[in-house]
């Protein structure tokens, strides 16, 4: 079945720098990867996700790269804020099955 | 819509005893999911169903769990009997049936403690 790997597992940036979190999964039909942000004592929420036939995609200050022939995928964050501060996991999922395996997280830390 | 609900919120029983968590997922999805969280293993895809038929419960780590759909509205998963080891916090997510994927709602968890 799918593997997701994450890094890193914990990240502490100043207010205002960029993050960046890697995964790479190992199931190439994998086509489907979300990144969700879980809040302390919270449920996981979808921020942005990004499908196998686009390279990249952007919300704000939010990016999300995915290179198939290498089977990874990035999450960016620009202008880091307090309130970034989260778990954020990366997931993979094939098609026609919508069976989603999750990274292991990383614990995002922004100082002010 | 309200979400996905899930109940109870928190959970505290001693080992041996029968605990069940129950879902509702979001109307019109296709799709509910069981998960466990721990800090030590993560986010651990336990059973998930396909307009209430399990799909895969390979993830379902011995015969004590079980989990069943018996409408689309309504999920339970039942630990029997419970252990020490099983304190988590256990979350349903539902999606929709979209072609290549679509994203999972997560209900509030249910946080299990066996004592």
């Amino acid at each position: 079945g799918e593997n997701v790997e994450q890094h890193p597992s914990t990240l502490s940036v100043q207010e205002g720098d960029s993050a960046v979190i890697k995964c790479t999964y190992s199931d190439s039909a994998s086509n489907y990867f979300p990144w969700y942000k879980q809040e302390l004592g919270k449920r996981p929420q979808l921020i942005i996700d990004i499908r196998s036939n686009v390279g990249e995609k952007k919300d704000q200050r939010i990016a999300v790269t995915l290179n198939k022939t290498a089977k990874h995928f990035s999450l960016h964050i620009t202008e880091t804020q307090p309130e970034d501060s989260a778990v954020y996991f990366c997931a993979a999922s094939r098609p026609n099955n919508n069976d989603m395996r999750f990274g292991a997280g990383t614990r995002l830390t922004v100082k002010p | 819509d309200a979400g996905v609900i899930q109940s109870p919120r928190h959970e505290v029983t001693e080992m041996g005893q029968e605990v069940t968590l129950r879902c509702k997922p979001i109307s019109g999805h296709d799709y509910l999911f069981w998960y466990r969280q721990t800090m030590m293993r993560g986010l651990e895809l336990l059973i998930y169903f396909n307009n209430n038929v399990p799909i895969d419960d390979s993830g379902m780590p011995e015969d004590r769990f079980s989990a069943k759909m018996p409408n689309a509205s309504f999920s339970t998963l039942k630990i029997q009997p419970s252990e020490p080891r099983d304190s988590a916090v256990y979350f349903c997510a539902s999606s929709l049936d979209v072609a290549g994927g679509s994203e999972q709602f997560f209900g509030p968890g249910t946080r299990l403690t066996v004592l």
